[in-house]
């Protein structure tokens, strides 16, 4: 069974410095997707980055970075330069494969990141 | 335009109400979810259409029944809900297919049952 782990339920950083969110994942399908999403307190979700489980390179989008290591199964979410607005829930998801057609997303328990002044 | 839009942001509905939310994309996306979250909990599926048709029903209880009239719009059909079943619900929308293209979410309905 598919399974996501997120072991830090809060987070704290100062304005301005790095960090990373820590994501490991269960699976033993060949294919998968690694997702990050941002939810705020007003509940959107927002896609932050992607990682294809065949991708030899990691993913960055802006000052964000997945940390992907296959062999360990993790999907680390790095953020650079914290800014206040990146207080928020964070959420690791992975894609399930349903016999090859399409497939939902499976989400670890959140890390709460408060960004500190 | 990368928008998911869902009406009413937030519902409070009696346990013997019915009422609907409604969801809508222009993204071309052939694929729609719709997703419950409680509060301080990952959002869990609910329901998956592709091209229109309903793939996948997390065994929702018969309370909830989603629709999908066309390729754009998702409905999600309430009636007789539980207290319980007051939380975030949150519709989605992707490009169907084995690749792990990216959901987009609606920013939810908040629904409280009283």
């Amino acid at each position: 069974a598919q399974k996501i782990t997120q072991t830090q339920p809060g987070m704290f950083v100062q304005e301005k410095e790095a960090v990373t969110l820590d994501c490991t994942y269960d699976t033993s399908d060949p294919s998968y997707g690694l997702f990050w999403y941002k939810q705020p307190s007003s509940g959107e979700m927002i896609f932050l980055i992607y990682q294809g489980s065949y991708d030899q390179q990691n993913a960055t989008e802006g000052r964000y970075s997945l940390n992907f290591q296959k062999a360990r199964k993790s999907a680390n979410l790095v953020i650079s330069a914290s800014q206040l607005g990146d207080s928020a829930m964070y959420f690791c998801a992975m894609r399930r494969n349903y016999g090859g057609s399409q497939g939902n997303l499976i989400f670890g328990k959140g890390t709460k990141l408060s960004v500190k002044p | 335009d990368t928008e998911v839009t869902q009406t009413p942001k937030h519902l409070v509905m009696g346990m013997t109400n019915k009422k609907s939310l409604k969801c809508e994309q222009h993204m071309g996306h052939r694929a729609m979810y719709w997703y419950k979250q409680k509060a301080k909990k990952p959002p869990e599926l609910m329901f998956v259409y592709s091209y229109e048709k309903l793939s996948i029903n997390e065994s929702v209880p018969s309370r909830f029944s989603p629709e999908c009239p066309n390729s754009s719009l998702l409905n999600l059909h309430l009636h007789a809900l539980q207290p319980e079943d007051s939380a975030l619900y949150l519709c989605a929308s992707s490009q169907p297919g084995p690749n792990s293209y990216e959901q987009y979410f609606g920013p939810g309905t908040r629904l409280t049952v009283t």
